[in-house]
């Protein structure tokens, strides 16, 4: 089955580490999101992808980058994690075509940062 | 305030309840709307989708959408216990060039057998 996969399912991470969570999708979708998830607070929008040559920022960008090395991958990078980036981080993918909203999530990875 | 507000929770009913979720917005730029199943460490599976006023059945199933009150349901049939799940609200509206989606925080929902 066509699939957005995510590595690692959980990390622990030490405040200051550079660290990338990385995520692979064989649907064939243009667009690409990178959501974390906090309790009471829902999914947030961190960084969007349409292509390779076009990512924007969302809504809670700070502290944050990304890179889509290809159509298929787009990985999220934490410069120098701190604790309340600890959060559940989804990426998603989109079909990209005419007005699709549909989004398909992976299984997430945990991250804890002490 | 929130562009969409949604009830924690959580909820907990008895096998072959009706259950009934729900999500209030604000933004009446919203055009689709969205329900969500999330699995506990799952990431979140669309479960139904709607675009205009009224209802939609799938099974089970029922999603009401009324944009006069800015108020969707979904309601959940013969209630069982691998509906335990949270069920997120989602809804759209055209922002930037793309439809932007904007979640609702979840409602945990548990069905004792």
């Amino acid at each position: 089955d066509a699939d957005v996969t995510q590595t690692p399912r959980n990390r622990i991470t030490k405040t200051g580490k550079r660290i990338m969570l990385e995520c692979s999708q064989t649907k064939g979708h243009d667009r690409m999101y990178w959501y974390r998830q906090d309790p009471g607070l829902g999914l947030r929008l961190i960084y969007y992808s349409f292509d390779v040559k076009d990512i924007n920022k969302g809504e809670i960008s700070d502290g944050y980058s990304v890179s889509r090395q290809a159509q298929a991958k787009f990985s999220l990078s934490l410069e120098s994690a701190i604790p309340n980036q600890t959060a559940l981080y989804f990426c998603a993918t989109q079909p990209g075509r005419g007005t699709n909203e549909k989004l398909f999530f992976g299984s997430g990875t945990q991250l804890s940062v002490l | 305030q929130k562009e969409v507000e949604q009830d924690p929770g959580p909820l907990s009913v008895p096998e072959g309840a009706i259950v009934s979720l729900n999500c209030t917005y604000s933004n009446s730029a919203f055009q689709y709307f969205m329900w969500y199943r999330q699995y506990s460490r799952k990431g979140p599976e669309l479960l139904m989708y709607t675009y205009s006023s009224g209802n939609k059945e799938d099974g089970r199933f029922t999603a009401q959408v009324d944009k006069s009150s800015k108020y969707i349901s979904l309601f959940i049939r013969d209630s069982q216990p691998s509906d335990s799940a949270t069920y997120l609200c989602a809804m759209s509206a055209r922002s930037g060039g793309y439809q932007k989606v904007t979640f609702g925080t979840g409602t945990k929902l548990q069905v004792i057998p």
